[in-house]
């Protein structure tokens, strides 16, 4: 089963870019992967799915300021131009055969 | 408007049972795969169980097999779990969500929509 890894936390100024990374374990480098917001005390709330190739989906009515890219094993979430809303935690989800639904972590973001 | 809406948490007693329901509207769920998943207190996320589509197969995480049973049911377009001989550890909010593709049998996939979530309270 693959093991997703990412940074506990991470910061940006408003206004800037951050880009949050996630680590498919040895093995798993060709998943697709999926990003979900939550923010304070609200419910999780999907993003997109990034493929190994790079390509990115994105979920209904999210922003263009919200990108994904991939580069090996790693799958990326790219936040332009931050505004105090995007001050929330980032999971990302992989799935399949064999592997059953594994999550990251968890990287909390913080908008200074 | 595609939307999960669940109910069915409450506080237990250690050993106690629980049914979560997820009422599904937008859409049919029978030709989406479902899944639970639950956030305990201050942590992360953490699949629980997922039900094909068609709802033919099932499947748990280790840490609930044997205990927890999904099920749904199609003329009420609702997703169920089954919780039984509960244990502390349980406690958490369980979320209802939604697979992203329409494809038949698929029982994994990415979660692209997700419910307000139910609070799951296992205490003596």
């Amino acid at each position: 089963q693959p093991v997703l890894t990412q940074p506990p936390s991470a910061s940006a100024s408003l206004g800037a870019s951050v880009k949050i990374t996630c680590t498919l374990s040895s093995g798993f480098d060709r998943y697709d992967i999926a990003w979900h917001q939550q923010q304070p005390e609200k419910g999780p709330r999907y993003l997109m799915k990034v493929n190994s190739d790079g390509r990115h989906e994105k979920g209904d009515g999210i922003p263009d300021r919200f990108s994904g890219s991939s580069s090996g094993a790693e799958r990326y979430l790219t936040i332009s131009r931050l505004q105090s809303e995007d001050e929330a935690d980032y999971y990302c989800q992989t799935w399949g055969t064999g592997v059953l639904v594994v999550f990251g972590g968890g990287t909390k973001l913080t908008v200074l | 408007e595609v939307q999960l809406v669940e109910s069915g948490g409450d506080s237990v007693q250690p050993g106690g049972s629980l049914r979560l329901s997820c009422e599904a509207s937008g859409f049919t769920s029978i030709n989406y795969a479902m899944s639970w998943v639950r956030q305990a207190p201050g942590k992360g996320l953490e699949w629980v169980s997922a039900i094909n589509v068609g709802g033919g197969r099932t499947e748990y995480a280790d840490s609930v097999k044997g205990r927890f049973t999904i099920s749904r049911d199609n003329s009420k377009n609702t997703l169920y779990l089954q919780m039984n001989s509960l244990r502390a550890e349980d406690t958490a909010l369980y979320y209802c969500v939604k697979g992203e593709r329409r494809v038949p049998g698929v029982i994994y996939d990415a979660f692209d929509v997700w419910g307000q979530g139910t609070l799951v309270t296992v205490s003596s």
